[in-house]
């Protein structure tokens, strides 16, 4: 099955400075690549998505680069704000009969300092 | 706008009990999940279900079961509660299509086994 590995686990910045989260996956076959922001106490919420027929999107301060070859992909947030503060997680599709659900990377804990 | 809920936020058993956490979505997804979700393992996948009466498991089914009587609705049962149960569990639906589409999570019940 697919797996996914992601770096670092753990990422402090300034408040203004840029963070990049990297993540890994295994299943060349995977073409759908989501991250998901999860706020202390609250539920995993999506906030940028890419399918594997772009190698880039972006979304205001958040943006997601993809690169099939590597099989690699990454979430970057520019101008970090402290509200940015959170667990980030990344995830890739299964494959065949698993096509419908995701695995997920262990998340990056991400501290904006002010 | 869609709606995952879960039965209950907060749940303390005692070992050996049986566990059941109840999973319903209002947006007639026809994929349902349930994952738990553990400091530092991320989210790991128990079991899922593509549509009524369906499922199949995910990394980690041991101990578990799960029940997809309506569309809405998807349970998940714990025959014979242990301390190792004890974690965040999440529940989450999509859409089905080809490949996998972005998954929507309950708020999680965190349960506690003693």
């Amino acid at each position: 099955g697919e797996n996914v590995e992601q770096h670092p686990s753990t990422l402090s910045v300034q408040e203004g400075d840029s963070a990049v989260i990297k993540c890994t996956y295994s299943d060349s076959a995977s073409n759908y690549f989501p991250w998901y922001k999860q706020e202390l106490g609250k539920r995993p919420q999506l906030i940028i998505d890419i399918r594997s027929n772009v190698g880039e999107k972006k979304d205001q301060r958040i943006a997601v680069t993809l690169n099939k070859t590597a099989k690699h992909f990454s979430l970057h947030i520019t101008e970090t704000q402290p509200e940015d503060s959170a667990v980030y997680f990344c995830a890739a599709e299964g494959s065949g009969a698993g096509s419908y659900q995701l695995t997920f990377g262990k998340g990056t804990k991400l501290s904006v300092i002010p | 706008d869609v709606k995952v809920t879960q039965s209950s936020r907060y749940l303390v058993k005692r070992t050996g009990e049986k566990v059941f956490l109840e999973c319903v979505q209002d947006m007639d997804h026809e994929n349902m999940f349930w994952y738990r979700q553990d400091p530092g393992l991320g989210l790991r996948l128990i079991y899922f279900s593509y549509d009524v009466k369906m499922k199949e498991k995910g990394d980690i089914p041991e101990g578990y079961s799960v029940s997809r009587e309506k569309k809405e609705r998807f349970s998940l049962i714990l025959e014979s509660a242990s301390t190792n149960q004890t974690s965040m569990y999440l529940c989450a639906s999509s859409l089905t299509g080809t490949g996998a589409y972005e998954q929507y999570f309950g708020p999680g019940t965190r349960l506690t086994v003693t």
